[in-house]
């Protein structure tokens, strides 16, 4: 398997609270992508990086925003959160043709 | 706009037969990548196989193996002997030189034993 992880793997959070889903990758890997499925569903790209203070929104638009300060590490973080951002968020980093994701991040906003 | 399409939502296949999975695709882009993942249920998405748009020769992976047919933009996915593992939802997806991967909307594949 890839060596790229995300944390946590599921969330249950309040409506309004701040949270970061982290996701690292220990491959060097320049690239680096965040995406949005819901159960069953397609993934929608919502952000990616081509490197280091390299960050581009997606075609799906998103309220949370992202950095990119170390090639290894790609935070997404969402201000408030809402029941409209429970899904999973997948994380996946990529030095060439073929993308590794991590496992996931379950979110649910009660 | 690139678009990547998946016609069956659902397949199901017997233990040990085959099945192939459809998928088209629209790029304008003359250089370019299409994939198909596998993700199982509650695991991480993996890469099954992939095909260089400029090879005209359909790539294999054990056995897994695809029909390529660059002017209908044709890339489905042919599992032989499927086992039990292969159940999955499987995505087709490509990617051009502008580096971003389109995903189509996944096939869930079920394997009846």
């Amino acid at each position: 398997e890839a060596d790229i992880y995300q944390t946590p793997r599921y969330l249950v959070i309040g409506t309004g609270k701040k949270i970061t889903l982290e996701c690292s990758q220990t491959m060097g890997h320049d690239k680096m992508y965040w995406y949005q499925q819901d159960p069953g569903m397609e993934l929608h790209l919502i952000h990616y990086s081509y490197g280091v203070n390299s960050t581009e929104k997606g075609d799906l638009s998103s309220e949370s925003t992202v950095s990119r300060i170390r090639t290894e590490h790609f935070p997404l973080t969402l201000e408030s959160a809402r029941p409209s951002h429970t899904s999973q968020y997948l994380c996946a980093s990529s030095s060439g043709d073929e993308q590794y994701f991590g496992p996931g991040t379950r979110l649910t906003v009660t | 706009a690139q678009t990547v399409t998946q016609s069956q939502p659902e397949m199901s296949v017997q233990e040990a037969e085959t099945v192939t999975l459809s998928c088209t695709y629209d790029t304008s882009e003359s250089d370019y990548y299409l994939f198909w993942y596998k993700q199982p249920p509650s695991r991480q998405m993996i890469l099954v196989i992939r095909q260089e748009a400029y090879k005209q020769q359909n790539a294999t992976e054990n056995r897994f193996s695809v029909n390529f047919q660059k002017a209908a933009k044709s890339f489905s996915l042919k599992i032989s002997d499927s086992q039990l593992g292969d159940a999955a939802m499987y995505f087709c997806a490509a990617r051009t030189s502008y580096d971003k991967v389109i995903f189509g909307p996944g096939t869930s594949l079920s394997v009846i034993p």
